[in-house]
């Protein structure tokens, strides 16, 4: 069975410091990891994805994460924040070789702000 | 290339009375999603279909029901709406390769 677990439901960050958004996952097989971001009534847009191709993912707008497997992790970080990355932000697992039956499971989502 | 699209994007009801929402993808995938987003919860699988023709039930079914019209669309009916189907819905469709989901805008239904 897959679960994700995102710690922190909201965070609150200084306009150019790090950006760092905790995902841990649970999966029996070897998962394929998702970030997507959500913009305020908006649908959901990946941000970046591994694929097992390469550990360190860069995506979009600047944001990177990496996948460790002895962790089970794959936060996401942006090394200077922009008033423009306040969102929400989910991760999400599927599995590898997955089948049509397989489904994506999503965190419960953290939503990211930026101070001035 | 529009993605996929939504209809309504807003809608209120009345409890007991039904409604269809619609979607649609032109990007040719043949599993398609519906998942309602409601606050702290991330978002839960209500139905899904893996290809034309067939549908299947996720986390959170009950008070639903799904067509799957053709390779392009896939509704999602209330057949007599509750309050506690107030949410935002959300319908994707995804890639054969590693199950990437591409999302509509979104649906915002309020049950009164």
């Amino acid at each position: 069975a897959q679960s994700v677990t995102q710690l922190g439901s909201h965070v609150s960050v200084s306009e150019g410091a790090l950006v760092l958004l905790r995902c841990n996952y649970s999966s029996s097989v070897p998962p394929y990891l998702f970030w997507y971001v959500q913009y305020p009534n908006q649908g959901l847009q990946l941000l970046l994805k591994y694929t097992s191709a390469a550990t360190l993912v860069k995506g979009i707008n600047g944001f990177e994460a990496e996948f460790k497997k002895s962790e089970t992790s794959f936060h996401l970080t942006k090394p200077s924040a922009h008033m423009s990355d306040a969102a929400e932000y989910f991760c999400a697992v599927t599995p590898q070789g997955y089948s049509s039956a397989s489904k994506i499971i999503f965190g419960s989502g953290t939503r990211l702000s930026i101070r001035p | 290339n529009a993605g996929v699209t939504q209809t309504p994007k807003f809608q209120v009801l009345k409890t007991g009375q039904s409604m269809t929402l619609q979607c649609a993808q032109d990007m040719n995938h043949n599993s398609m999603y519906w998942y309602r987003q409601d606050p702290g919860m991330g978002l839960r699988l209500i139905y899904y279909s893996a290809s034309e023709g067939t549908t299947d039930k996720g986390e959170v079914p009950n008070g639903y029901n799904v067509s799957r019209l053709n390779k392009r669309e896939f509704s999602l009916r209330l057949e007599s709406a509750a309050p506690s189907q107030t949410s935002v819905y959300f319908c994707a469709s995804s890639t054969p390769a590693y199950n990437e989901q591409f999302f509509g805008p979104g649906t915002r239904l309020t049950v009164l």
